[in-house]
C-alpha cells in the first residue's frame, strides 16, 4: 500500500540557508501535518492543512512556512536556519478529522542538520 | 487541555520478560488513543489504537486498553524480543475538533537483551 513519502531523507544546509520539505500525502488524503522532533524529544506539531487551507497552527517559527498544493502534497520552507533547527521533521496525512476520530499516517521523517 | 504522560525511560529488559509502559491522559471528551514506535532511523509507525472507553487495541502481540475511569491506556507485551528495542509513543487525537493534530508523550525507549 502506498505510503506518506516525504523528501529528501537527509538534508544538510548551513546557518542562514534556506530549505525546503516536501511531502506527498497517501492518495485521496486530504489533510496533512508537520512535526518536528528535536534529538531525544517528542514530537512536536508544526502546522495542518487540509484542503490547501491552513487548518491548525502549532509552534512554527515565524521563519518557517508552509503549504499545501493542488495536488495535496505539502512543502515546508526553512529560512535563515539555525543550528536549534536541526531535527527529524515529520509529515504525516489523513482524511480530514471531522470524518471521526481518523489515524494519521506518518512519513519517514526528513532529517535536517544545519552546520 | 488536552496531554499525555507516560512513563520515563529508558526501560531495559531480558528477552520474554514481560513489558508494561504506563499512559495516562487529560483529555476533554472522548479522544481516540494511540501507540507509536520509532525504530531508530525510522519514522513513527502506527502499533495500535483503540477509540472509544474499553476498547482493546493489539498488534504483533502488543495490547493496550482504553480505561476511561482511570484516563490510562498502558501498553503490554507478554514477552518482549530484541526486535522490539525501540521507542514507544503514547498518543491522543482530540474529537472532531475542526483542526488536529496528535498530541505526543514523551516516549519510553526500550531496549531488550538477548
Amino acid at each position: 500500500a502506498a505510503g506518506v513519502i516525504q523528501s529528501p531523507r537527509h538534508l544538510i544546509k548551513e546557518k542562514r540557508e534556506t530549505a525546503t520539505l516536501k511531502c506527498y500525502p497517501i492518495p485521496r488524503h486530504d489533510t496533512v501535518y508537520w512535526y518536528q522532533q528535536g534529538p531525544g524529544q517528542d514530537p512536536q506539531f508544526l502546522i495542518s492543512f487540509y484542503e490547501k487551507m491552513q487548518s491548525d497552527k502549532g509552534s512554527i517559527p515565524d521563519r518557517f512556512s508552509a503549504q499545501q498544493f493542488s495536488d495535496y502534497h505539502s512543502e515546508l520552507n526553512m529560512s535563515s536556519l539555525e543550528l536549534g533547527d536541526s531535527a527529524l521533521y515529520f509529515c504525516a496525512s489523513s482524511l480530514y478529522p471531522g470524518r471521526a476520530n481518523t489515524e494519521a499516517f506518518f512519513g519517514q521523517g526528513t532529517r535536517l542538520t544545519v552546520v | 487541555g488536552n496531554s499525555v504522560t507516560q512513563m520515563e525511560g529508558p526501560v531495559t529488559l531480558s528477552e520474554e520478560a514481560f513489558l508494561t509502559i504506563n499512559c495516562t491522559y487529560t483529555a476533554t471528551g472522548y479522544p481516540s488513543l494511540f501507540w507509536y514506535v520509532q525504530y531508530p532511523g525510522e519514522g513513527l509507525q502506527l502499533l495500535l489504537k483503540a477509540t472509544k472507553a474499553d476498547d482493546k487495541g493489539s498488534n504483533k502481540g502488543f495490547e493496550a486498553t482504553y480505561r476511561k475511569e482511570t484516563t490510562s491506556f498502558h501498553l503490554e507485551k507478554g514477552s518482549v524480543q530484541v526486535s522490539d528495542s525501540a521507542v514507544y509513543f503514547c498518543a491522543l487525537s482530540p474529537p472532531n475538533t475542526g483542526g488536529f493534530k496528535t498530541i505526543f508523550g514523551a516516549g519510553t525507549r526500550l531496549f531488550v537483551k538477548a
